[in-house]
């Protein structure tokens, strides 16, 4: 199994519906982070957890909410999809390694298209 | 706000070349990655340094911190390294990374 599970990997969903993103992690990781990325735009940082009670708006929080249910799950929610939602979304995890800094590993990604 | 800045944007390459992606970065940072990201796939992390060079395989990756400025160097490329190639930094006052836009390499038997 990977070690950061993202599902769906894939999902099509109609304008105005609520759809969840999810993310497991079996790094045991504290800290965990969901990202988008768009062409020509790189990738973007929504929300980011620091343990199961933080949750912390990142750049493009805005039409976005997340649960961090556990220290291994964190959830994305798209309360009410815009097309302007279709995007490539990651899950990342990371912790504080040898040498003092944070190395991160990734999910496999949910491409996500809102029609 | 850190920016990061990746070239080239694209690049296109004959095997066994010598492939060269620079980033710069423009404020103090703890660490700055690189990742990959094969068509279709996830991202896969590199390497991660804040000082001098690495090496894995065919891959190095160099860092100068007083210019701010990091080069991947792939040798002997191969077909099977052709990917997007991302540019992160941590630290700098932010939380998490962040990216540069990517460079999109072509390798051609």
């Amino acid at each position: 199994d990977a070690d950061v599970t993202q599902t769906p990997r894939n999902r099509i969903t109609k304008t105005g519906k609520r759809i969840m993103l999810e993310c497991s992690q079996t790094k045991g990781h504290d800290r965990m982070y969901w990202y988008r990325q768009d062409p020509g735009l790189g990738l973007r940082l929504i929300y980011y957890s620091f343990d199961v009670k933080d949750i912390n708006k990142g750049e493009i929080s805005d039409g976005y909410s997340v649960s961090r249910q556990a220290q291994a799950k964190f959830s994305l929610s798209l309360e009410s999809a815009i097309p302007n939602q279709t995007a490539l979304y990651f899950c990342a995890t990371s912790a504080l390694g040898d040498r003092g800094q944070y190395g991160y590993t990734f999910g496999s990604g949910t491409r996500l298209t809102v029609v | 706000k850190n920016e990061v800045e990746q070239s080239p944007q694209n690049l296109t390459a004959q095997e066994g070349e010598f492939i060269t992606i620079n980033c710069s970065y423009s404020v103090g940072i703890s660490a700055l990655h690189w990742l990959q990201q094969h068509p279709g796939g996830g991202i896969v992390s590199l390497f991660m340094l804040s000082s001098g060079k690495k090496k894995h395989g065919r891959l190095i990756a160099t860092i100068n911190i007083q210019e701010k400025h990091s080069s991947l160097h792939i040798t002997a490329s191969h077909p099977r390294d052709s990917a997007v190639y991302i540019c992160a930094v941590s630290g700098g006052g932010a939380d998490g990374l962040t990216f540069g836009k990517g460079t999109h390499l072509i390798i051609q038997p």
